[in-house]
C-alpha cells in the first residue's frame, strides 16, 4: 500500500514555462515533506522541504505548496530550464513517533524540459 | 567533495557470495541511513544508524542483511548469500540531526547478482 503517491510518471514542459509536480499522501501523521531531484546514475539531491505547520515554502525558482486537508503537496518550478530535466521524488517523514530518517518516497515523476 | 561517499559504485556478485557496501557520511554527520531502489520504484528505507548504534532497522530484511556504523570508519551494509532479488541500487544518506533535517545522499552502489 503506497503511502506517498506520485500519479504522473512523466511530465513534459516547454523551457520558460511552469512545471507543476504533484504528490498525494495517505498518512495524516506525516509532518515533514521533501522534494528530491535525481539524475541517472547519481543519488537524489535535496531540493526543498516543508513542515506541516506551513502551507508554502519558497527557494528561488522552487516553491512547495502543502494542502494538509487534501493530503496533497506540489512542487512548482518557474521558469523551467532544460537542466531541470530529471526524476523528481516526493518524500514524507512519518513524524515524531517514528524514525525521522525513515522517509517514505513516491515512485517519482520524470520531468523533461524542452528547449 | 565533502559529500556522502559510497564505494564501490558497481558491484557484481554471484549467487551465494557476500556483498559489502561502504558509506562515508558527510563530515560531521553522525546519522546514517541506507535505502534500496529497485527498478522503476522509489527508494525504500532499510536502516538508520547513529554512531555504533542501530536506531531503526524496520526496513531491513531479517535474514542475510546487516549494517554497522563503527566509531571509526565508514558504515557498512553487508548482504550474505546474495540472491538475484538483491540486485538493486543501494543508497546511503547522512544528516547532522535526526529531526526535520534533509538527508544528503551518496551516488549509490549498483549491485548486480548473477
Amino acid at each position: 500500500d503506497q503511502q506517498v503517491k506520485q500519479n504522473s510518471p512523466s511530465l513534459s514542459v516547454q523551457e520558460g514555462r511552469i512545471s507543476i509536480l504533484n504528490c498525494d499522501y495517505t498518512n495524516s501523521m506525516f509532518d515533514y515533506f521533501l522534494w528530491y531531484k535525481k539524475y541517472p546514475a547519481e543519488g537524489p539531491t535535496f531540493l526543498i522541504s516543508i513542515s506541516s505547520i506551513k502551507d508554502k515554502n519558497e527557494d528561488g525558482r522552487f516553491t512547495v505548496f502543502l494542502n494538509k486537508s487534501a493530503k496533497h503537496l506540489s512542487l512548482h518550478i518557474v521558469p523551467s530550464q532544460p537542466g531541470d530535466s530529471a526524476v523528481y521524488f516526493c518524500a514524507a517523514s512519518p513524524g515524531y513517533g517514528g524514525s525521522q530518517g525513515n522517509l517514505i518516497f513516491g515512485k517519482g515523476t520524470k520531468l523533461s524540459v524542452k528547449p | 567533495n565533502a559529500g556522502v561517499m559510497q564505494n564501490p559504485r558497481h558491484l557484481v556478485r554471484r549467487r551465494g557470495q557476500e556483498a559489502r557496501l561502504r558509506c562515508s557520511p558527510v563530515k560531521g554527520h553522525s546519522h546514517v541511513y541506507w535505502y534500496r531502489q529497485l527498478p522503476e520504484e522509489g527508494l525504500k528505507f532499510m536502516v538508520y544508524l547513529q554512531k555504533e548504534n542501530i536506531i531503526d532497522e524496520s526496513g531491513m530484511p531479517k535474514e542475510r542483511f546487516s549494517a554497522e556504523f563503527p566509531k571509526e570508519g565508514p558504515s557498512i551494509l553487508r548482504i550474505q548469500q546474495v540472491v538475484r532479488g538483491d540486485s538493486a541500487a543501494y543508497f546511503c544518506a547522512s544528516s547532522d540531526r535526526p529531526i526535520n533535517s534533509p538527508l544528503h545522499f551518496g551516488n549509490g552502489t549498483r549491485l548486480t547478482v548473477t
